[in-house]
């Protein structure tokens, strides 16, 4: 069974600042990806991120990058240069096993302040 | 880029009765998840289907069934409906049998509503 920890349940960010949001996981198993998922207020689940496990080089999408340890099943989301489009929930996921279910976390809460 | 569609976007149904989600996939994915979010929650995973056969089963309810049909879509049959049952629905879809490595793609989700 695998899990996935979100602690922080809100975070703020100043405008065009850099924002960090914490996530840890664990699994059994020995392949599998992580991704953290953007919900706006139109709830609508939207992708921003993903990282397959066995690469060692951290998943990186414009302003959007990943700290992924691996060793210690962390998982941390940075969004650089913040923008009022980026408050919205985020949860962090991970999927593994044979059919691939999405686990995830509690999720945060992230506004931007202007 | 065609997205997943679910139908309805909104559903307001009394208790005890009887409800029907769709999902249809993006063309030529074969697998579909449905995963329910209640307010304020995370989405948990309910039930997926590849090639119109169930792959996997999560914490879905006994009143509730689903089937993946020839076209690759999917109908959430939810019968018996409890106020616990209101929550956002969310049908996702992907290639390959839901191997590891392929993304599934979000539709906008369904909001029941039990009253």
């Amino acid at each position: 069974a695998q899990t996935v920890t979100q602690s922080q349940p809100e975070m703020s960010v100043q405008e065009a600042e850099t924002v960090t949001l914490s996530c840890t996981y664990d699994t059994s198993e020995s392949d599998y990806y992580l991704f953290w998922y953007k919900q706006p207020p139109s709830r609508q689940m939207i992708l921003v991120i993903r990282q397959e496990a066995y690469k060692q080089q951290n998943a990186t999408e414009n302003r959007f990058s990943v700290n992924f340890q691996k060793a210690a099943k962390s998982f941390s989301l940075k969004i650089s240069d913040s923008q009022l489009g980026d408050a919205a929930m985020y949860f962090c996921a991970n999927n593994s096993g044979a059919n691939s279910k999405l686990t995830f976390g509690k999720g945060i809460t992230l506004s931007v302040r202007p | 880029a065609a997205g997943v569609i679910q139908s309805p976007r909104h559903l307001i149904k009394e208790k005890r009765e009887t409800a029907t989600l769709k999902c249809y996939p993006i063309p030529r994915h074969d697998t579909v998840y449905w995963y329910q979010q209640g307010p304020g929650q995370d989405p948990q995973f309910l039930i997926s289907f590849y090639e119109k056969m169930q792959s996997d089963k999560g914490s879905i309810p006994d009143r509730f069934s689903a089937q993946q049909f020839s076209d690759y879509h999917s109908e959430l049959n939810m019968s018996s409906l409890e106020l616990g049952d209101s929550a956002l629905y969310f049908c996702a879809s992907s290639l390959e049998g839901g191997s590891l490595q392929e993304t599934q793609y979000f539709g906008p989700g369904t909001r029941l509503l039990v009253l």
